[in-house]
């Protein structure tokens, strides 16, 4: 069964505190893998697509990595409006079409 | 210019009730989607719709039924609600020729009691 892990599942960074999160995935057949952000009480915002290994996607203080079993987000230098959940998600194909499979989040608070 | 609307935003009743949950979107897509969201935020797909066609059904309970009356709209009603349904029920759309770049709703946050 297709997999998604995302890891840690919660992160505290200090402002300026450079990290990355993880996105580990287990699928037959990786079409795409994908990033969204998250604020509390709204849905998810898309953020990247990464579509074959050792591709890079950049946005702002966000650059999003992509290997042969697993994703990175990294946040360079973060500020507090940084904070949300993030989600990993890959596509998959099924028998009826295309549907996307999403981890359980990394949330990510940033302090002043 | 909301993208992606849903109605209510909160939905408290009690079990056994049945209820109704509306989408709509204005972005042009003509695929929509629900997912649910659980109390551990693990957001998972229940239904899809490509132009008013049921598309992928995620092994969800008969007590679920969406509807699609015409490609900007997505509804969801549940009949005999149970304790278990209680999560954040979200709506996105997308093109069908990119279906990763979802937009999403801003969620219905669904309470059985």
């Amino acid at each position: 069964e297709d997999q998604v892990t995302q890891s840690p599942e919660a992160l505290r960074l200090q402002e300026g505190e450079s990290s990355s999160l993880n996105c580990s995935y287990t699928v037959s057949g990786l079409r795409g893998l994908f990033w969204y952000r998250q604020d509390p009480g709204k849905g998810p915002e898309f953020l990247f697509t990464l579509y074959s290994a050792g591709e890079e996607k950049e946005k702002e203080r966000l650059k999003a990595t992509l290997t042969k079993k697993e994703s990175f987000l990294h946040i360079t230098a973060p500020k507090p409006e940084d904070s949300a959940t993030y989600l990993c998600a890959v596509q998959v194909i099924t028998g009826g079409g295309n549907k996307l499979t999403f981890g359980t989040g990394t949330q990510l608070k940033v302090e002043l | 210019d909301t993208a992606v609307s849903q109605t209510p935003k909160y939905l408290v009743t009690q079990m056994g009730n049945d209820k109704s949950i509306k989408c709509e979107q204005n972005l042009g897509h003509d695929t929509m989607y629900w997912y649910k969201q659980d109390s551990k935020k693990f957001l998972k797909i229940m239904f899809s719709y490509n132009n008013k066609e049921l598309i992928i059904n995620e092994t969800v309970p008969n007590r679920f039924s969406p509807k699609s009356p015409d490609k900007a709209h997505l509804n969801l009603h549940i009949n005999s609600l149970e304790l278990g349904d209680s999560a954040v029920y979200f709506c996105a759309s997308s093109q069908w020729s990119d279906v990763r770049e979802q937009y999403f709703g801003p969620g219905t946050r669904l309470t059985v009691t």
